[in-house]
């Protein structure tokens, strides 16, 4: 089966700093990872994805997110946190038990960011 | 570039009551996915289809029905609503064919179901 956690429930940021959203995955097979963000009364915005490749993949807003098949963690990172980046962001995987090209996605619990001013 | 819709945003309605929840997807989409979202959880799969036909079913009640129509939009239908169906509904859409092929699904913003 697959899941994802996300260990932190929060992280604070000052404004400037650099931000980590840390996420772990549990998967059969080749996993296929996304981030999605979503801000308040809002839908999920699709941030980046992890499907083959380079480890570091670079996404939307100035994320990127570092794969690490040795410790099965796909972090999100962005090197100075914006006061606008706060919200809460799920890391997701792709279901691949079956080899379904279709498959649903896993979600993790979800971190809220918060980067003060 | 065109995102996906649904209708209604917000909708409230007492228990024992029917709700009709739309999706249009992207076009050039044939997949459609719904998911649940409960007060501070993480969205869970219900059911999605892929050309007009159920192709994965998860956690989803049998009071619920969906289905997806010729245009490739899907409606999700909730019958005998409970309290605990309050939630954040989302739909999602993808490309699986041919040049439309992608691997992301992008989200619709969602239908806030209220039941009183």
């Amino acid at each position: 089966a697959q899941s994802v956690a996300q260990p932190e429930d929060q992280v604070n940021v000052a404004e400037g700093n650099p931000l980590t959203v840390k996420c772990t995955y549990s998967v059969s097979g080749n996993p296929y990872l996304f981030w999605y963000v979503q801000y308040p009364n809002r839908g999920l915005q699709f941030l980046l994805k992890y499907i083959t490749g380079d480890n570091l993949v670079k996404g939307s807003y100035g994320f990127e997110a570092e794969f690490n098949k040795s410790q099965t963690s796909f972090h999100l990172k962005k090197p100075s946190a914006l006061v606008s980046d706060s919200a809460l962001y799920f890391c997701a995987v792709r279901d691949m038990s079956r080899g379904s090209t279709l498959g649903r996605l896993y979600f993790g619990r979800g971190t809220q960011l918060t980067v003060w001013p | 570039a065109a995102g996906v819709i649904q209708s209604p945003r917000h909708l409230i309605k007492e228990k024992r009551e029917t709700a009709t929840l739309k999706c249009y997807p992207i076009p050039r989409h044939d997949t459609v996915y719904w998911y649940q979202q409960g007060p501070g959880q993480d969205p869970q799969f219900l059911i999605s289809f892929y050309e007009k036909m159920q192709s994965d079913k998860g956690s989803i009640p049998d009071r619920f029905s969906a289905q997806q129509f010729s245009d490739y939009h899907s409606e999700l239908n909730m019958s005998s609503l409970e309290l605990g169906d309050s939630a954040l509904y989302f739909c999602a859409s993808r490309g699986t064919s041919g040049r439309s092929y992608q691997e992301t699904q992008y989200f619709g913003p969602g239908t806030r179901l209220l039941v009183l």
